[in-house]
């Protein structure tokens, strides 16, 4: 299986602030043959299902903030959020969908400093 | 309205049964691989299992195999989770999630508002 990891667990910055939150996969999630990293991000705010962000790594999800951006490569992959707002507080997590089984992230919990 | 409504959750004791239900509307259900994610209280998301549009495939977690089977009636617009022997490892909110894209992707752009499952005596 392919293990995801992602840092910090947790992460406090303030409003306007950027917020990067780091997810590492313990093998390449790139298709060579497509060149697409099969990577997603997802957002959780308390009570509620996860909603899509981000996929291949950094197509924005319809509908989803600017501040919202996604890059990496390989193994190495990190979600940005530009200038953080109050509705930003949440869990993230990061997906692979490379192979079965799909694989998550321990998440993040992103909150106001 | 596209949106997707679990139900069927509910207190079971160790060792018992559950079938969960997933109702699909606004969306050609048969379109799309759909996919059962669990989130254990204060926890984090863990992929259950997976099954085709047309229903002839299916995939599980190591930890449900052979415990739980993943079916769908599209004429219904329905999925079921049926699980058996639980433990209270099983003890989670389980989602009912769609795929992105028609065929198969692996990320979900619809879930639904989950249903707990609690495995307790």
């Amino acid at each position: 299986d392919i293990v995801m990891t992602q840092s910090p667990d947790s992460l406090a910055v303030s409003l306007g602030e950027r917020a990067t939150i780091n997810c590492k996969s313990s093998q390449s999630v790139l298709y060579s043959s497509n060149n697409l990293n099969y990577l997603t991000w997802y957002q959780q705010k308390p009570g509620q299902p996860p909603k899509l962000l981000i996929y291949w790594a950094s197509t924005r999800e319809s509908g989803v903030p600017d501040r919202f951006s996604g890059s990496g490569s390989g193994t190495d992959f990190t979600l940005t959020i530009s200038s953080l707002q109050a509705e930003d507080v949440a869990v993230y997590y990061c997906q692979q969908y490379y192979n079965l089984p799909y694989t998550f992230g321990q998440g993040t919990k992103l909150e106001i400093k | 309205e596209v949106q997707l409504l679990e139900s069927g959750g509910g207190l079971v004791q160790p060792g018992g049964s559950l079938r969960l239900s997933c109702a699909a509307s606004g969306f050609t259900l048969s379109s799309y691989a759909m996919s059962w994610v669990r989130q254990a209280p204060g926890k984090g998301l863990e992929w259950v299992s997976a099954i085709s549009g047309s229903g002839d495939t299916t995939y599980y977690a190591d930890s449900v195999k052979g415990r739980f089977t993943f079916s769908r009636d599209n004429s219904k617009d329905t999925l079921f989770l049926q699980m058996n022997s639980l433990s209270a490892d099983d003890t989670a909110v389980y989602y009912c999630a769609k795929d992105a894209a028609a065929g198969a992707t692996g990320y979900f752009d619809l879930w639904g508002q989950g249903t707990l499952v609690t495995v307790s005596s």
